[in-house]
């Protein structure tokens, strides 16, 4: 059974950088795509970005110039960086494989002073 | 704003069968597979229908998922007070080059 397992920092000050890594338990890393989604507070769901074992990476157009994903397939981890945080960024956040079957526990992060 | 737009609330009693609907554009619902996810409270979403109509595993016959056009929809017979969750829709964008998910539809079992 494929489990993730998701950490990070939980609580941020507006211009500092977000950082998760997400550690994938079973299964195969290569093969899927690896993604970030992420829910404000009694929001909807919204797709931040996603990487394949090669490295390729696909990037939410609103969200692109503040994020960065990246992948250790040696320990079948991934990480999302966003820089320049604010109160906007404020949100749980989910790490998923990229068919959506598998998703970790979410991490709530939140921006405040 | 989302880019997939879904009522935000559906509502039905026990045994009937409601629909959610989610409508989009020939850049995404036209031209790619549309996936549902259900979310219940204080928990992750769950993928229940892919592929426009087929259901992820251990998904229950009752929900089903259908796609015409730039429109998509998910039914549920049989209503039951455990079906009382969020529902997204989503599917890929051609022009965003991104994943897209409606903004939500909140489901009471009256």
């Amino acid at each position: 059974q494929v489990q993730l397992q998701q950490w990070g920092a939980g609580l941020l000050k507006p211009s500092e950088t977000l950082s998760l890594t997400c550690t994938v338990y079973g299964g195969s890393f290569s093969g899927f795509y690896w993604g970030w989604i992420r829910q404000p507070p009694g929001k909807g769901l919204e797709w931040i970005g996603e990487i394949n074992h090669s490295g390729n990476t696909n990037y939410n157009p609103s969200l692109k110039s503040r994020v960065t994903i990246s992948a250790d397939t040696s320990k079948h981890q991934f990480s999302l960086k966003l820089s320049s945080v604010t109160a906007a960024d404020t949100a749980l956040y989910y790490c998923a494989r990229g068919d959506w079957v598998f998703w970790g526990q979410g991490t709530l992060v939140t921006v405040s002073s | 704003q989302s880019v997939l737009s879904q009522p935000p609330s559906a509502s039905g009693t026990p045994g009937q069968r409601v629909t959610i609907s989610c409508s989009g554009s020939s850049s995404n619902i036209g031209g790619n597979i549309v996936n549902w996810y259900q979310q219940l409270p204080g928990t992750a979403p769950k993928l229940l229908i892919y592929s426009n109509n087929q259901r992820s595993s251990g998904v229950p016959d009752r929900f089903s998922g259908s796609k015409s056009g730039t429109s998509a929809s998910l039914a549920i017979s049989g209503l039951q007070s455990e079906d009382e969750a969020d529902y997204y829709c989503a599917t890929w964008d051609d022009s965003l080059h991104s994943w897209v998910f409606g903004g939500g539809t909140k489901l009471t079992v009256l």
